[in-house]
């Protein structure tokens, strides 16, 4: 059974670069879409990007600017990188493996999440 | 951008039947799936295209859509579906959630 689980700062500080990672365990990353998505405390998902294992991707319109997902097949990772954070992007950052994307797309499973917070 | 609406919340007793919708433009043309989140937890999927059940989720969650609507119902409600429900679906390439129902059970 796929689990998936993400590393990396709870704290970031205003401007900077928050980078975060997640392993896959249980399968292998290859040949599927992975993606990431957040939600601010107390609100809704918001969908950041997928990437597919060759290194392909596509990213939220609102976030294009600032977002960077990438693969490394060899560690079953992938990661995440947001750029130029304000308190706005203070979230919980779930990953989640995108299933059948040429039919419906949907997420399953999704990693336990972690909570990533911007300070001025 | 493209919007998928669900009411803010619904509230059930335990034993009757919830329904949480989900609309969009031109929705019917694609499948929505389903999620439930209980606090402090990760997003579960209970529902996906439009009506299919995921292996290990009971039968009483089921989908349904009818025009640019799709429906979650939740037959015989407990206690323990007592979450938050999102719908999700696809526009352009691009993912879109629903705002998320918050189902409560009296």
């Amino acid at each position: 059974q796929v689990q998936l689980q993400e590393s990396g700062p709870g704290l970031v500080k205003s401007s900077e670069t928050l980078s975060l990672s997640c392993t896959v365990s249980g399968g292998s990353i290859s040949g599927y879409y992975w993606s990431w998505i957040r939600q601010p405390p107390g609100k809704g998902l918001e969908w950041i990007g997928y990437i597919y294992d060759s290194g392909s991707s596509k990213y939220n319109p609102s976030l294009k600017s600032r977002v960077t997902i990438s693969v490394d097949t060899s560690k079953n990772q992938f990661s995440l990188k947001l750029t130029s954070v304000t308190a706005a992007d203070t979230a919980v950052y779930y990953c989640a493996r995108l299933v059948d994307i040429v039919v419906d797309g949907r997420f399953d499973p999704w990693g336990q999440g972690t909570l990533v917070t911007v300070s001025s | 951008s493209y919007e998928l609406t669900q009411p803010p919340s619904v509230s059930v007793s335990p034993g009757q039947t919830a329904s949480i919708s989900c609309s969009g433009d031109k929705l019917g043309d694609k499948f929505a799936c389903w999620y439930q989140q209980k606090p402090g937890q990760s997003p579960v999927l209970v529902i996906y295209q439009d009506t299919k059940r995921p292996s290990g989720i009971p039968e009483r969650f089921s989908g349904s859509y009818s025009g640019n609507t799709a429906t979650l119902t939740i037959s015989g409600t407990q206690a323990m579906d007592e979450a938050d429900y999102y719908c999700q679906a696809w526009d352009s390439s691009s993912v879109v959630f629903g705002g998320g129902t918050k189902l409560t059970v009296l």
